[in-house]
C-alpha cells in the first residue's frame, strides 16, 4: 500500500495565479483532510472532505476551495495566489473507526 | 476553540538521558490527543494517541485533564529519537487536527 500519495512534489506559481494540489488517500479510507504548514510552524487545519461533501473547514478565505471524487481522491485549489500562499501542503486521510491520520508527504508550494 | 501549546522549539538531551517533550491544550470538552512525529526527510506519523495508552518506541504520554497537559516521556533517549514533535488534538476521533508548533528533539551520543 502506498499510503496517501500527493502530486506534484513540488510547484512554483506566480501571485495572482491558480493552482490545483491532488491526493489519493490510502487504500480504505474515504475522509480526506487538508493541512497548510508555513516555515517553522505546525500544520493548520484547512478542510475536510467526506462523501464528497466538505464536512469541516478551518479559518481559510474562500480563496481556498476543495473536492472529493467518487473513489475518494481529493483536489485542492487555491485563486488568486498570494506570496503568504507559499507553504507546504499536506493532506491527510482515515476512515470511520480509525484514530488518527495517515498523512502525505505533501507538495511544496512557492509562490513568487 | 481548540490550543495546543509546546512550550520548546528545541530540546537537546544525550543518549540514555530521559526526555519530556511538553504538550498543554485548550478544550471545552473531552478531546483526542495525539503525538505525530516527523523523522528527516519522512513523512509526519503517527506516534501514539491517549485514548490507546500504549507505549510506542518506548515513549509514553498520559492525559492529565487537571492540568490540561498530554506530556510525552521516554525514560532514555537513542539517537534515532532525533526528530520533530508534535502534539496535537482533535474533538473526535476524525475531526480536524490542531497542532502545536513542535519541538525539535536532538539526542546526542
Amino acid at each position: 500500500d502506498a499510503g496517501v500519495t500527493q502530486s506534484p512534489t513540488h510547484l512554483i506559481k506566480t501571485r495572482g495565479q491558480q493552482v490545483t494540489l491532488r491526493c489519493s488517500p490510502k487504500s480504505g479510507h474515504d475522509t480526506v483532510s487538508w493541512y497548510q504548514q508555513a516555515l517553522g510552524q505546525g500544520p493548520q487545519f484547512i478542510f475536510q472532505y467526506y462523501e464528497e461533501e466538505e464536512r469541516q473547514r478551518g479559518n481559510f478565505p474562500d480563496r481556498f476551495s476543495g473536492h472529493q471524487f467518487p473513489n475518494y481522491s481529493s483536489e485542492l485549489n487555491v485563486n488568486a495566489l498570494l506570496l503568504g500562499d507559499s507553504a507546504l501542503y499536506l493532506c491527510a486521510s482515515t476512515e470511520a473507526g480509525e484514530i488518527g491520520y495517515t498523512f502525505g508527504s505533501g507538495t511544496r508550494l512557492t509562490v513568487v | 476553540a481548540q490550543r495546543v501549546t509546546q512550550p520548546e522549539k528545541l530540546l537537546s538531551v544525550f543518549k540514555g538521558a530521559p526526555v519530556e517533550l511538553k504538550c498543554n491544550y485548550s478544550y471545552s470538552g473531552s478531546p483526542e490527543l495525539f503525538w505525530y512525529v516527523q523523522y528527516s526527510r519522512q513523512r509526519l506519523q503517527l506516534l501514539l494517541r491517549h485514548i490507546s495508552r500504549e507505549s510506542i518506541k518506548g515513549f509514553t504520554a498520559d492525559l492529565n485533564k487537571g492540568e490540561t497537559s498530554f506530556h510525552l516521556k521516554k525514560p532514555f533517549a537513542q539517537e534515532e529519537d532525533s526528530a520533530m514533535y508534535y502534539c496535537a488534538l482533535s474533538g473526535t476521533s476524525y475531526g480536524k487536527l490542531t497542532f502545536g508548533q513542535g519541538t525539535i528533539l536532538t539526542v546526542h551520543p
